[in-house]
C-alpha cells in the first residue's frame, strides 16, 4: 500500500533561518511526487512535480529534491509570507486515473 | 495557466436540504476531476474520482447516493450533497488534471459547507 509520511508535523523558524521539510514515501513504482502549499481556508497551491531520483526543482526560496525513498523541501532565508502548510503527495504506477496519496502536511510558521 | 475555480466559496444550509458545488477548469480541459474533503488541521481525504462522461469512482466509505458527482464536460464537475446533515459540514475541495499518468492535479479554492 502506498504511504506518505511528512515530518516534522510543525516547524517554527525565525525569519531568515533556513531549514528543510521531509517527505518519506513508500510506493510501488513512483510516477510522480508533488509538493503543494496550503494557506488556511484555501485550496492547495501547486509548487513542484518531481518524477525521478536525483531531480531538483527551484522556485524563489524553495527547492525540492528527490531520492528513491524521500523528498526534501528546502526553504532558504524564509520570510513570514512563507508561513503555510506544505503538503507532499505521491502517485504510484499502480494507481488509477492520476490518483495521488497525500501526507499529513508540515505546518510552517515564520516569525518576523 | 491551470486555474481551477469553485462556486460557491461558502454556503450555509438547513439540515435536510441539498447543496450543489461547482468546479470548473478555466484554462485547460480536465479529463479527470477529483473531490476531496478536509477536516480542520487534517490532510485532504479523497472522496471520488470522475472522468468526463463516465460515472464517478467513489472511495471506500463514501456514500455515492449522498454525494452525487457529475462530470458532464471537460471543464465542469459538480458535487451535490443530498439531504445534508450537520456531520456533512466540512471544507470541500476539487481538483482537475488532464488525466494522463503523472499529470499534476490543480486545486480549486475550496467550498466551506456549514449545515445547521
Amino acid at each position: 500500500e502506498d504511504q506518505v509520511t511528512q515530518s516534522p508535523e510543525a516547524l517554527r523558524l525565525q525569519e531568515g533561518e533556513s531549514s528543510s521539510l521531509n517527505c518519506s514515501y513508500t510506493v510501488s513504482g513512483l510516477r510522480g511526487l508533488f509538493w503543494y502549499r496550503q494557506d488556511p481556508g484555501k485550496g492547495p497551491e501547486f509548487l513542484f512535480t518531481l518524477y525521478s531520483a536525483g531531480e531538483e526543482k527551484e522556485k524563489e526560496r524553495l527547492k525540492a529534491t528527490l531520492t528513491k525513498k524521500e523528498s526534501f523541501l528546502h526553504i532558504t532565508a524564509p520570510k513570514p509570507e512563507d508561513s503555510a502548510t506544505y503538503l507532499c503527495a505521491v502517485q504510484g504506477k499502480d494507481s488509477s486515473a492520476s490518483k495521488i496519496i497525500f501526507g499529513s502536511g508540515t505546518r510552517l510558521s515564520i516569525r518576523p | 495557466g491551470a486555474v481551477v475555480s469553485q462556486h460557491p466559496s461558502r454556503v450555509i444550509c438547513k439540515s435536510g436540504t441539498s447543496v450543489k458545488i461547482e468546479c470548473r477548469s478555466l484554462d485547460f480541459q480536465a479529463t479527470t476531476m477529483f473531490w476531496y474533503r478536509q477536516f480542520p488541521k487534517q490532510s485532504l481525504m479523497l472522496m471520488a474520482t470522475s472522468n468526463e462522461g463516465s460515472k464517478a469512482t467513489y472511495e471506500q466509505g463514501v456514500e455515492k447516493d449522498k454525494f452525487l458527482i457529475n462530470h458532464a464536460s471537460l471543464t465542469l464537475s459538480t458535487l451535490t450533497v443530498t439531504s445534508a446533515h450537520p456531520e456533512d459540514s466540512s471544507f470541500y475541495i476539487c481538483s482537475a488534471s488532464r488525466g494522463r499518468p503523472q499529470d499534476t492535479q490543480y486545486f480549486g479554492p475550496g467550498t466551506r459547507l456549514t449545515v445547521l
